[in-house]
C-alpha cells in the first residue's frame, strides 16, 4: 500500500516556467489537498478536494491551479512561477466521515526552489 | 486565523517529560496533532473532539479545553524518536472531511541523551 505518492521530490524552476506536481493516493479517499511549508510558517492549505469535480481554494491559492478528475489524483499547477513559491509543498489525503476518522495521511514532499 | 503554539522550541533530556500548548482564538470542533522529523512528511499523533472523544497513540496524551479553545499536549519519560517538530492542526466547524484545517507554526522539540 503505498498511500499518498508526490512527484517530483525536488524541482528548480525559472521564474515564468510552469509546472506540475503530481499527487496520487491509493487508500480511495474522498478528501485531497496541497499544503506549502515555509519556514517558521507552518503548514498553510493551498487548494483542497472533497470528491472528484469538487475544489475550492485554501489559505494561500494564488498562483496555484488544482483539478480532480478522479478520486485517486490531485495535480497542483504553477501557472508561472515566482521565487515566493519557492517552498516544500506536501499533498495529504484524508477519509471522509468527520470526526475521529479525519486522519490526514501526507505525501513525502516536493522541494521547490524558484530562480 | 493561525492557532498559537507554545514554547517555540524546547530541549530536553532523554526520559524528561514536555507539554506543548496550542491555543486558538476561535471556537473549536476538532484539534489535532502533528509530528514532522527534519525533511520528511507530518506524521498524524492524536485528534481530540469537542465533546471528549479522542484517537491516538498509547504513549502520547492530549488535552482539549473547549471553554479556552486550547489543547495541550504531553510526552512523557521522553525519548529520542521524540524530536521533531510538532504541529497542531485547528477545525473550527463541524464538517466532513477536514478541509479546513488551520495548522499553527509549530514546537521544535529536541530530546538529547
Amino acid at each position: 500500500n503505498a498511500g499518498v505518492t508526490q512527484t517530483p521530490k525536488f524541482q528548480v524552476l525559472k521564474t515564468g516556467q510552469s509546472m506540475t506536481l503530481q499527487c496520487a493516493q491509493d487508500m480511495n479517499h474522498e478528501y485531497m489537498s496541497w499544503y506549502r511549508q515555509d519556514p517558521g510558517m507552518g503548514l498553510r492549505l493551498i487548494h483542497y478536494s472533497v470528491g472528484a469535480g469538487i475544489t475550492d481554494q485554501g489559505e494561500v491559492p494564488n498562483g496555484y491551479n488544482v483539478s480532480r478528475s478522479t478520486t485517486e489524483d490531485f495535480p497542483l499547477r504553477l501557472l508561472s512561477a515566482a521565487p515566493s513559491q519557492t517552498s516544500v509543498y506536501f499533498c495529504a489525503s484524508s477519509y471522509s466521515g468527520g470526526g475521529l476518522g479525519n486522519t490526514i495521511y501526507f505525501g513525502e514532499g516536493s522541494w521547490l526552489t524558484v530562480v | 486565523q493561525q492557532p498559537v503554539q507554545s514554547p517555540q522550541a524546547v530541549i530536553l533530556r532523554e526520559g524528561e517529560d514536555a507539554v506543548i500548548n496550542c491555543s486558538s482564538s476561535k471556537a473549536l470542533y476538532s484539534v489535532h496533532w502533528y509530528r514532522q522529523k527534519h525533511g520528511e512528511a507530518p506524521v498524524f499523533l492524536m485528534i481530540l473532539l469537542k465533546g471528549g472523544e479522542q484517537k491516538g497513540h498509547e504513549k502520547i496524551s492530549a488535552s482539549f479545553n473547549e471553554k479556552k479553545q486550547q489543547s495541550s499536549l504531553y510526552l512523557t519519560a521522553s525519548q529520542l524518536s521524540y524530536s521533531g517538530t510538532y504541529f497542531c492542526g485547528t477545525e473550527s466547524t463541524k464538517i466532513f472531511g477536514n478541509e479546513k484545517l488551520t495548522f499553527g507554526t509549530g514546537t521544535r522539540l529536541t530530546i538529547i541523551p
